[in-house]
Formats: structure tokens, C-alpha cells, sequence
């Protein structure tokens, strides 16, 4: 079966700081990655995703960034962290050449800028 | 362009209640249509989806929904709401348009079930 993992759970960062979130997926092969933020009391924003290794599609401009480095890896990024980009950040996974479109999600990670 | 409607930030019942979730969609094209549950620090989980068979889609913990093309509503419903159902609720689409890769969630209806 596919599971999917992020870390850190939790973390506060001071403003300036820089950021890297992890998220990975077993069980599957190729599969379509996603990035999404979570604001307190908001629905979900799309932040990146990605179809490929090195294909990665920005939805939003921002200081953040996406990488793939691997087929089941997907890492988001910041150089320099701001008090706006606290939230709940989300991983996902769906199975490529599919239209159904069906996501599976991880359990998260709480960001704080302070 | 895709979107999706969802009515109400917060739907409170008690329990024993119909829950009933409401949502709009709008789609040029026939749409992929989801519900997700979010439980308070977790990811979403899947409820249901509806890809153009039957318009009548059952999921998990008793919850189902019907496609009604002439309204554009995917409307949410459980007959009997148990405290358990307490979560945040997602309304999504995906379609031809936005390429398969990509879904578009709704604002979220977060439901209370009062005792």
C-alpha cells in the first residue's frame, strides 16, 4: 500500500530564517506531487506541483520554492522566511496518466514564523 | 475558469441530525467531483468522488452525495450525525481543463455536532 510521510510535524522559525520541509511517498512510482498551504480558518492553497522529476509548476509567486530531486521526494523551500508564511503545510500525491484525480494527503506540518 | 462554492464557513447540528454540506461547482466541461474530511491537525482524507457513473456517491461513515448537473451542486448529506463527524469538510473539482494534475478545493464548511 502508498503511504506518505512529511517532517517536521512542527516548527517555528524566526523571521529571515530558511525553511525546508520534506515530504516522500512509498508504494507508488511516478506519482504527481503537491504542495499546499492551509491558513488558519482558510481553505487550501495550491502552492506547486509537479508531474516529473525536475518538473515542478508554481501557482502562486512567493518566496517560496519546490524541488524534486527524486521520483518520491518533494521538498519545499525558502531562503529567507516571513511572518505571512505561517500555516499548515500539505503534501500530496496522486496517481499519474489517471484522470480521476483522487489525492492522498500527508499528516502535515505546522509552520509558525515568529 | 474552474471554482467551487461551498456554503456556509460553519454548519452546526446535533446529534442524531441530518448533516447536509452544500456545494456549487462550475465547470465547463463534466467535472471530477470530491469530498474530503479534515480532522484538526491531520491531512485530508477522501469521503467520496463522483467521475461520471452513477450520480448518487456513497463513502465512508455513512456520508453521500448527489451530482446534480441541472444545479451544478454536489451537496453533502448523512442522515444521522454522530459526535465523531466533527471535522472541516472540502468541496473539490478536477476536469479536462485544468489537466488532470491539478484540483480545486472549496473554502471549507467546518461542522460542530452538538451533544
Amino acid at each position: 500500500s502508498q503511504t506518505i510521510h512529511q517532517w517536521p510535524a512542527t516548527l517555528v522559525q524566526p523571521v529571515g530564517s530558511p525553511l525546508s520541509l520534506e515530504c516522500t511517498v512509498e508504494g507508488t512510482s511516478n506519482p504527481n506531487l503537491y504542495w499546499y498551504r492551509q491558513a488558519a480558518g482558510r481553505g487550501l492553497q495550491l502552492l506547486f506541483y509537479s508531474v516529473g522529476i525536475g518538473q515542478i509548476s508554481s501557482e502562486v509567486p512567493q518566496n517560496l520554492s519546490a524541488s524534486r530531486p527524486q521520483d518520491r521526494q518533494f521538498i519545499l523551500s525558502s531562503k529567507k522566511l516571513l511572518l505571512s508564511d505561517s500555516g499548515f503545510y500539505l503534501c500530496a500525491w496522486s496517481q499519474s496518466g489517471t484522470s480521476t484525480d483522487t489525492q492522498y494527503f500527508g499528516p502535515g506540518t505546522r509552520l509558525t514564523v515568529l | 475558469a474552474q471554482s467551487v462554492t461551498q456554503l456556509g464557513s460553519h454548519v452546526s447540528v446535533s446529534e442524531g441530525a441530518l448533516v447536509l454540506l452544500r456545494c456549487n461547482y462550475s465547470s465547463s466541461v463534466p467535472p471530477y467531483l470530491f469530498w474530503y474530511v479534515q480532522y484538526p491537525n491531520q491531512g485530508l482524507q477522501l469521503l467520496l468522488k463522483y467521475t461520471s457513473a452513477a450520480t448518487l456517491v456513497k463513502g465512508i461513515n455513512g456520508f453521500e452525495a448527489e451530482f446534480k448537473k441541472s444545479e451544478t451542486s454536489f451537496h453533502l448529506t448523512k442522515p444521522s450525525a454522530h459526535m465523531s463527524d466533527a471535522a472541516e469538510y472540502f468541496c473539490a473539482v478536477s476536469d479536462q481543463q485544468t489537466g488532470g494534475f491539478k484540483t480545486i478545493f472549496g473554502a471549507g464548511t467546518r461542522l460542530f455536532v452538538k451533544a
